[in-house]
């Protein structure tokens, strides 16, 4: 079967640097996608990666390793705001995205 | 200001009733998405739409009905067959198909079964 694993929650400080695993057993792989999800709100895209590699993008960046089944998302310079959970979603060879249950990310002052 | 709209944010239904829920995009967007959203659990897909007056059944269809007579409307109704319908719905819209990947949320809404 199709899998998604995320870590369910992590904890850090303001100021720090965090790093959310993803790991991924698809059929067939199409690209990787995170985004961000305030409690109750809707989801919004942070990042695709479709090759390997790091990505950056601001604060935030995306590695993707596809031979390991493996992505992480990377946030510096955390802010109380970035409290959310980051949601980890891979297409597979049918074009259908298949989502991780979230990572709840909670940030100390 | 382009974006998703859906309503109502919350709702409650009664047992055996059926109810709608409105997904509304002004993103000129060809398809469009139901998710369901339970905790602990990824979202899972429920129905798509890729041209009007067409969709296609996702994982979780059971129980759930949708139309696309407009490109800027896809509502869904979740009838009483659906047997646990208590949970956090999201409408989402995409440029292209599935292909393209990044997707627009709407602010989702939340049914509750009494």
């Amino acid at each position: 079967g199709q899998n998604i694993d995320q870590p369910t929650e992590m904890t850090a400080t303001e100021g720090a640097i965090v790093q959310i695993n993803c790991t991924y057993q698809t059929s067939g792989f199409n690209g990787l996608f995170w985004y961000q999800q305030h409690a109750g709100e809707a989801p919004t895209f942070l990042s695709y990666n479709v090759l390997d590699g790091l990505e950056e993008k601001g604060r935030f960046s995306s590695f993707l390793s596809r031979s390991k089944g493996y992505s992480y998302l990377l946030l510096k310079e955390l802010q109380m705001k970035d409290s959310a959970s980051y949601l980890c979603a891979v297409m597979d060879s049918n074009y259908q995205l298949i989502w991780g249950a979230g990572t709840k990310l909670i940030i100390k002052p | 200001d382009g974006g998703i709209t859906q309503s109502p944010k919350y709702l409650f239904r009664k047992e055996g009733q059926n109810v709608t829920l409105s997904c509304e995009q002004n993103l000129n967007h060809d398809a469009m998405y139901w998710y369901r959203q339970d905790p602990g659990q990824g979202l899972r897909l429920i129905y798509y739409s890729q041209i009007v007056n067409d969709f296609q059944k996702g994982d979780i269809a059971e129980g759930y009905s949708v139309s696309r007579e407009k490109k800027e409307s896809f509502p869904l109704t979740v009838t009483s067959a659906q047997k646990n319908p208590t949970a956090f719905y999201l409408c989402a819209s995409s440029i292209l198909g599935r292909e393209t990947g990044e997707l627009f949320f709407g602010e989702g809404s939340r049914l509750t079964v009494l």
